[in-house]
């Protein structure tokens, strides 16, 4: 099993952009999240997904869209990035307890 | 507001010493809590979690402990090796909380010398 995946793992953005990250998972979890984590900090919550077909916002939604496009996939959307979205990009899905991370896509908005 | 605290922010013992990360939580009224580990420029391995009904979770040199009423959790290291340098987070669910969403805190970052 794969577990969490994410794309892509780098990225840089020029003030104003759009972009997507894209997470996937192979675990049949129905909920799944979205966490920035700046330096020095721990992670944050954008967005999240209970279920299939269901979205809402965390701690820090201000300038994302999320998309859940099937129970597999959860996606993040940049509309008109700023140089404050700089940041490493986690997504996120749980079992009945456990969340589990992928990767990691690092954001550098210029 | 619900929060997750740790400190001290970082910690650097020598080899084969046994060490604690402290982590302090707000609302006693939690699902679960976590203990992850993170390297430089990676992702989250989880280490243990800690179901709201126990008192502590061992895994290897592991072990981690839960007082609700008091708000902390603890992460015993035991006989540290370098191999342990990392940074450790600890995220809270509450029960209050939408679809088991975490709350972290920002980490203790460990140094193992050798």
């Amino acid at each position: 099993n794969a577990g969490v995946t994410q794309t892509p793992k780098f990225q840089v953005l020029k003030t104003g952009q759009s972009m997507t990250l894209q997470c996937a998972q192979d675990m049949n979890h129905n909920s799944m999240y979205w966490y920035r984590q700046d330096p020095g900090m721990g992670l944050r919550l954008i967005y999240y997904s209970a279920s299939e077909g269901t979205t809402d916002k965390g701690e820090v939604p201000n300038g994302y869209n999320v998309s859940r496009l099937n129970k597999r996939e959860f996606s993040l959307r940049l509309e008109s990035a700023a140089p404050s979205q700089t940041s490493v990009y986690f997504c996120a899905s749980r079992d009945g307890y456990e969340q589990y991370f992928g990767p990691g896509t690092r954001l550098t908005v210029t | 507001k619900q929060e997750v605290t740790q400190i001290p922010a970082a910690l650097s013992v020598p080899e084969g010493e046994n060490l604690v990360l402290n982590c302090s939580f707000t609302d006693s009224a939690i699902y679960n809590l976590q203990w992850f580990r993170q390297d430089p420029g990676k992702g989250l391995t989880s280490l243990l979690l800690i179901q709201s009904s126990q008192r502590e979770q061992t895994s290897g040199r592991l072990n981690a402990s839960l007082d609700k009423s008091s708000g902390r959790s603890t992460l015993y290291i035991a006989a540290s090796q370098p191999g342990d340098s990392a940074t450790y987070l600890c995220a809270v669910s509450w029960i209050s909380g939408s679809a088991r969403q975490l709350t972290f805190g920002s980490g203790t970052q460990l140094t193992v010398l050798p």
